[in-house]
């Protein structure tokens, strides 16, 4: 069946500018996970859906840094006034209902210029 | 001191060579273990998931936990070229967020 999907796969935009990135997670899974994994870092945490809700944002770095999920479906990551050092690959993820395993899409590369 | 470590490697191995592939951890509560494997430019790819102590083998590849020593490992036999990839531990307490290993570079060469 179809995996996790991700839009835009890259994305270059100047210092400034808002972005929003897309996660489309597998039919039916009811958890969603944002990471970002930037060179030499590794994957770090961003925020966890269960459903429509977050039960855990902790990982946000800012308060530039929002998301959403509607539907208990699509995903939206939103970063405001990008800053260089947002520049990162940000992956989604998702994993059935009560189930560990976690099924990451390919990415959005964010390049801030 | 990070929460799981991991060698970053690059490891480079001949094709056949028995591959072993580790990481350590502090968190005692971790229950879950998972590997994923990462080719350049893509997104991870889960490989192997174990709960608790033990062992679990999948076709050539094998994971290994010993949380009395807060230690796994993955074991790839009759490694191929096509295993090259980064691969990566990631654990969890529950249903929610996976804390991730920076990965080990993986070379396997014809």
């Amino acid at each position: 069946g179809a995996g996790v999907s991700q839009s835009p796969s890259n994305k270059v935009t100047e210092k400034g500018k808002d972005v929003e990135l897309r996660c489309d997670p597998i039919s039916g899974h009811t958890a969603l996970y944002w990471y970002r994994q930037s060179l030499g870092q590794g994957l770090e945490f961003l925020i966890y859906f269960q459903g429509n809700s977050a039960p855990d944002k902790s990982g946000l770095p800012s308060d530039r840094f929002s998301a959403e999920r509607t539907g208990g479906s699509v995903s939206t990551l939103t970063i405001q006034r990008t800053q260089q050092e947002d520049s990162a690959v940000y992956l989604c993820a998702s994993s059935p209902s009560r189930v560990h395993e976690q099924y990451f899409g390919p990415g959005t590369r964010l390049t801030v210029t | 001191q990070k929460e799981v470590e991991q060698d970053p490697g690059p490891l480079s191995v001949p094709e056949g060579a028995i591959v072993s592939l580790n990481c350590t951890y502090s968190n005692s509560a971790f229950q879950y273990f998972m590997w994923y494997r990462q080719y350049s430019r893509k997104g991870p790819e889960l490989l192997m998931y174990t709960y608790s102590s033990g062992n679990k083998e999948d076709g050539r590849f094998t994971a290994q936990v010993d949380k009395s020593s807060k230690y796994i490992s993955l074991f790839i036999r009759d490694s191929q070229p096509s295993d090259s990839a980064t691969y990566l531990c990631a654990m969890n307490t529950g249903f929610q967020k996976l804390v991730f290993g920076t990965g080990t570079r993986l070379l396997v060469s014809p």
